[in-house]
């Protein structure tokens, strides 16, 4: 398997654009996790899904955030309007339960103008 | 919101020097913890699933234990070497927090 695949691995765009981050999670991972780090914050967890539902969206920054996952193999994370403290990697894992491990994608990394 | 502490924040140590560092966690409703490994520039990797009181686990020159009464988790570094400099984390799979890490440096 490939493991976790995000794209794009770096983004660069001016503040008010829209920017859409994509997450293909390992193949038969009923769970995916959206984590946001930063050098203030560290690693943040912003939203996970379950077999496709969202679970639990309250570490949604605020309305500018959205996540979906329109089926079991792609989840895509967008900001509209992106601000420059937005600028952070955001990384994408997927996990095949709750027990064990989770399996981080190399992460994209979003500088906002 | 679960209160984890990882320290030290960070730690310089000369290759082949062994070090550890801890997790802190409250210890009631304990369901898990993970620790990972993450490199700068790479994504953290998964080391270890704790679970049981007492757990004990190994990974080459890295182990961890587990004492889930009085919160914490230790992880131990045996003869560090330059490649184990890196960024350990806990995490909290069932609440789905991290710890800040620790953040390891092995100098040659």
């Amino acid at each position: 398997d490939a493991g976790v695949i995000q794209s794009p691995r770096h983004e660069v765009t001016e503040m008010g654009q829209e920017v859409t981050l994509r997450c293909k999670p390992i193949s038969g991972h009923d769970y995916l996790f959206w984590y946001r780090q930063t050098m203030m914050r560290g690693l943040e967890l912003l939203i996970y899904f379950n077999n496709n539902v969202p679970i639990d969206d309250s570490g949604m920054p605020e309305d500018r955030f959205s996540a979906k996952m329109p089926n079991a193999s792609f989840s895509t994370l967008k900001i509209q309007p992106s601000e420059p403290r937005d600028s952070a990697v955001y990384f994408c894992a997927s996990a095949p339960g709750t027990g064990g491990g989770q399996f981080f994608g190399p992460g994209t990394r979003l500088t906002v103008l | 919101i679960l209160n984890v502490e990882q320290s030290p924040q960070s730690l310089h140590v000369q290759e082949g020097d062994s070090t550890n560092f801890t997790c802190s966690f409250p210890s009631s409703n304990f369901y898990a913890l993970h620790w990972y490994r993450w490199e700068t520039a790479k994504s953290p990797e998964a080391l270890f699933v704790m679970t049981l009181n007492g757990d004990e686990k190994k990974k080459g020159r890295i182990s961890a234990t587990l004492n889930t009464k009085e919160g914490y988790s230790y992880l131990y570094i045996k003869g560090s070497q330059p490649e184990d400099s890196a960024t350990y984390l806990c995490a909290f799979p069932d609440k789905l927090i991290f710890g800040t890490g620790t953040r390891l440096q092995v100098f040659p």
